[in-house]
């Protein structure tokens, strides 16, 4: 099976552009993250989907940032206008339903964006 | 408050030696679930192990095995005999009941050099 796949791998962009990160999640799981990676901060849980629902966003910096799922098998991640202070790299994750027994609960990771703002 | 401490920020040992990554974790919930992550210098996040709160067997899977002792609140990660691809960065995490777990905390990460 496919696994999480993120696009683009690697985005280069100038401060004051809009970035859009793409995240298809593997088929059938319920959940999708998006995640945030720095030296400074570590992994930090920006936002997660339930059944293409956002369900908690509080980890998301601020309004330049917005995520959407439109549908069980799409996600975008919308930085605008982009600031070098968001450079990191973003990982899509997705997990299957809680009862799907020994999966459950555990999120696989995309490859990840590399995002650099200059 | 860290709710997963990984104290060794760096580790470097020479091919075939054991190495032992630490981790300590702190939750007030009784039904929870541990992971290891490995990161690669790739930089994609590969699962590892999980294990349940209620699951305290220690687990082995070829070179890999893993150490949880709810007494110590600890989840160690054990490589035997560690091979140069064994490097990477390796993330313990947490998710609780109180978040229906779906809030992973990791901790910051030991880096794995294993020389040849």
């Amino acid at each position: 099976d496919a696994g999480v796949i993120q696009s683009p791998r690697h985005e280069v962009t100038e401060m004051g552009q809009e970035v859009t990160l793409r995240c298809k999640p593997i088929s059938g799981h319920d959940y999708l993250f998006w995640y945030r990676q720095t030296m400074m901060r570590g992994l930090e849980l920006l936002i997660y989907f339930n059944n293409n629902v956002p369900i908690d966003d509080s980890g998301m910096p601020e309004d330049r940032f917005s995520a959407k799922m439109p549908n069980a098998s799409f996600s975008t991640l919308k930085i605008q206008p982009s600031e070098p202070r968001d450079s990191a790299v973003y990982f899509c994750a997705s997990s299957p339903r809680r009862d799907s027994g020994l999966s459950g609960n555990t999120i696989y990771f995309g490859e990840g964006s590399w995002l650099t703002v200059v | 408050a860290q709710k997963v401490t990984q104290a060794q920020t760096e580790i470097s040992v020479v091919e075939k030696e054991d190495v032992t990554l630490d981790c300590v974790y702190e939750t007030r919930d009784t039904t929870y679930y541990l992971f290891w992550y490995k990161q690669p210098p790739s930089g994609e996040l590969v699962f590892l192990i999980r294990r349940n709160s209620f699951d305290e067997q220690n687990e082995i899977s070829g070179r890999y095995s893993w150490n949880f002792q709810k007494s110590t609140s600890s989840f160690n990660f054990t490589i035997t005999a560690s091979q140069v691809v064994d490097s990477a960065v390796y993330f313990c995490a947490l998710s609780e009941a109180e978040n229906n777990f779906n809030k992973f905390y990791f901790g910051s990460g030991t880096k794995l050099n294993v020389k040849p």
